[in-house]
């Protein structure tokens, strides 16, 4: 079965950083696109960053460029969000999400249950 | 990137067909046919419901299709039941080589 278990939430103050994970099992983790999309509360699924099965490559939403890092451990089966110079705005739940094919272009056929990030003082 | 425009809400009742749109730009929805669409059971995790327009993942029912149509996407439910009221979103791939939500419509089963 495949699944995907997030982990790293939790309150942080404006500035601050905080690293979440995934991690995969039940699939061949380096083959797929995996991505990050969160849900602010009452709000709409913002995606907000992916990464390339295979080549590695990296995408970034606007709202996160230059202050959140996508990285894959293939080793670990693990997905990483490190996320600097966190506003209240980034409070979220966060969901990781697997591709359904190599690049996050195609769309995300599995998704974990999603980490919560608070960003207050 | 701007979200791509959804109605707020719609309704119908069991047994009924209902559409949802999804409005983009040349940019997104119409330059690609990488359109997703995903149920979302506040809480729980979200589920693709179809993916590349038109395919739907096995699994879901063949109650749900796609279609697109210049800037503009669909998603059909027919038969509607009540396990269908949610919250659905679409998805498309943009020009900028990001993927791009809509703002979500709140289906209600009467």
């Amino acid at each position: 079965e495949v699944q995907l278990l997030e982990s790293g939430g939790g309150l942080v103050q404006p500035g601050g950083s905080l690293r979440l994970s995934c991690a995969a099992s039940g699939f061949t983790f380096s083959t797929y696109a995996m991505s990050w999309v969160r849900q602010a509360p009452g709000k709409g699924l913002e995606w907000v960053s992916g990464v390339s099965g295979s080549s590695g490559t990296t995408y970034y939403a606007d709202s996160v460029k230059g202050r959140f890092t996508i990285s894959r451990d293939s080793s670990r089966n693990t997905l990483y969000l490190q996320m600097n110079s966190l506003r209240a705005e980034d409070t979220a739940v966060y969901y990781c999400a697997k591709g359904v094919g190599a690049k996050p272009k195609y769309g995300m056929d599995v998704w974990g249950q999603g980490t919560t990030v608070t960003v207050s003082s | 990137q701007s979200a791509l425009t959804q109605p707020a809400s719609v309704s119908g009742s069991p047994g009924q067909s209902i559409t949802i749109s999804c409005t983009g730009t040349s940019s997104d929805v119409g330059a690609y046919n990488y359109v997703s669409w995903y149920q979302h059971h506040p809480g729980k995790a979200p589920k693709l419901m179809i993916y590349e327009v038109s395919n739907r993942p096995s699994g879901v029912s063949d109650r749900f299709s796609g279609s697109k149509s210049g800037n503009t996407a669909s998603l059909t439910i027919s038969g509607l039941q009540a396990e269908d009221e949610a919250d659905y979103y679409c998805s498309s791939y943009t020009s900028s080589t990001t993927v791009v939500f809509g703002g979500g419509t709140k289906l209600t089963v009467l």
